[in-house]
């Protein structure tokens, strides 16, 4: 059974840190493009970035390149987001996901149950 | 970036009732489009991908057609269980981005 749990959230002040991680179990994780969306409560879904199975390509939303850091350690099975000089807006639930197929396409059958992260004073 | 615009926020409906929900994205995107379904407290499921194809244990009242800018999810006969809110997302583009969903209510 596939089974994505993120970890790492919580309250932080504006321009702290905090990392994210999404441990991976149930499939190759070595074979499967990962994502990070975000959902601010009430809101639509937004995507906030993506690697490449084997970590070699990533890709950010604007509103967090330069801030944000996608990566992932294949022999831990685990997904991480580095989240730097945070924001009120970067408030939200944030999902992982895996990608359906090994070819990198981005779309998602499997989606963990959510890290709520919190920045505020 | 995409604009994917979702046009019904809320559809009342009941079940055993036909539903057609729409998608538009503001410029070709082929057909790299998935539709997802997501309930309370449950995390999205993928429902159809490549705008037509359904997922894996999706079952055959859902159906997605549509290319290029025009997409539609059909439930032929709502079941109870189809209550939830629908979205879509493209994928032919960087950044991926979502409709803002359409909430299927009793």
């Amino acid at each position: 059974e596939v089974q994505l749990l993120e970890s790492g959230g919580g309250l932080v002040q504006p321009g702290g840190s905090l990392r994210l991680s999404c441990a991976a179990s149930g499939f190759t994780f070595t074979n499967y493009a990962m994502t990070w969306v975000r959902q601010v409560p009430g809101k639509g879904l937004e995507w906030v970035s993506a690697i490449s199975a084997s970590g070699a390509t990533t890709y950010y939303a604007d509103s967090v390149k330069g801030r944000f850091t996608i990566s992932r350690d294949n022999s831990k099975n685990t997904l991480y987001l580095q989240m730097n000089s945070l924001r009120a807006e970067d408030t939200a639930v944030y999902f992982c996901a895996k990608d359906r197929t090994m070819m990198n396409l981005y779309y998602f059958d499997y989606w963990g149950q959510g890290s709520l992260v919190t920045v505020s004073s | 970036d995409i604009e994917m615009t979702q046009s019904l926020a809320t559809l009342p409906v009941s079940p055993g009732e036909r539903v057609t929900l729409s998608c538009r994205a503001s410029q070709s995107i082929s057909t790299n489009l998935a539709w997802y379904q997501r309930k309370p407290g449950q995390t999205p499921r993928l429902l159809i991908y490549g705008a037509s194809t359904r997922a894996t244990a999706i079952p055959a009242r859902f159906s997605g057609t549509g290319s290029g800018t025009n997409f539609t999810l059909t439930i032929s006969s709502l079941q109870s269980e189809d209550f939830g809110v629908y979205f879509c997302q493209q994928y032919n583009n960087w950044p991926l981005t979502f409709g803002g969903g359409t909430k299927v209510e009793i």
